[in-house]
């Protein structure tokens, strides 16, 4: 079973370039979102998704864009990369209403430099 | 907005000892209360979780944690740590945020080391 995959698994960006991080899940959960991790922070929301065309912000979503096309793929865009944004992204998605398991793919670690 | 604290950043603890990591939310109704493992390098995986019904949840590889309400605790256990037992783990708990849906929340983690 796929579960949850993000790619790429590692990126390197200079300040100022734009990229998505790609995920895509394949257990038909209508609720997806994406976190990051640095140290001694633990996971904090950048944005989610509660189905198809509905997004909407976490704590941390200043930087960061998302859109929700279809059920499968929730990408995260970044459109001016900053070293602040250097990371671990974390893609997760889950059932809808009261979130009983989320289901986390493998991370991306990115580094702006 | 939820909280959850996570009382001790690094725990070591010796192999077979018993491992003890706390975890207090904040929350005016029971909410849905999970434990994450994160092995190095890897995303996060449920370990246990408290949605409704028995306190005493049980959990894989031999973990299990207790929700106190009163205590607003759910601290997670295990009797005898196993090397392998080494990785972060993560307290988070599920409730409605303001705009009606809702979000995990996580806390700050708490690595465990496993001494030989």
């Amino acid at each position: 079973n796929a579960g949850v995959t993000q790619t790429p698994k590692f990126q390197v960006l200079k300040t100022g370039q734009s990229m998505t991080l790609q995920c895509a899940q394949d257990m038909n959960h209508e609720y997806m979102s994406w976190y990051r991790q640095d140290p001694g922070m633990g996971l904090r929301l950048i944005h989610y998704s509660v189905g198809a065309g509905i997004t909407d912000q976490g704590e941390v979503p200043n930087g960061y864009n998302v859109s929700r096309s279809t059920t499968e793929d929730f990408p995260l865009r970044l459109l001016s990369a900053a070293p602040s944004q250097t990371s671990v992204y974390f893609c997760a998605s889950s059932y809808p209403g009261a979130i009983k398991e989320a289901f986390f793919g493998q991370g991306t670690r990115l580094t702006v430099v | 907005a939820q909280s959850v604290t996570q009382l001790g950043s690094h725990v070591s603890v010796s192999e077979g000892a018993l491992v003890l990591l706390r975890c207090n939310y904040s929350s005016s109704v029971p909410p849905y209360l999970f434990w994450y493992v994160q092995y190095p390098n890897q995303g996060l995986q449920l370990l246990l979780k408290y949605t409704t019904g028995a306190t005493l949840v049980k959990g894989i590889n031999g973990f299990e944690a207790e929700f106190k309400k009163s205590e607003t605790s759910f601290h997670l256990t295990k009797p005898s740590a196993h090397m392998s037992d080494a990785a972060e783990y993560f307290c988070a708990v599920s409730d409605k945020s303001g705009a009606g849906s809702y979000q995990l929340t996580f806390g700050k983690g708490t690595k465990l080391s496993v001494i030989p």
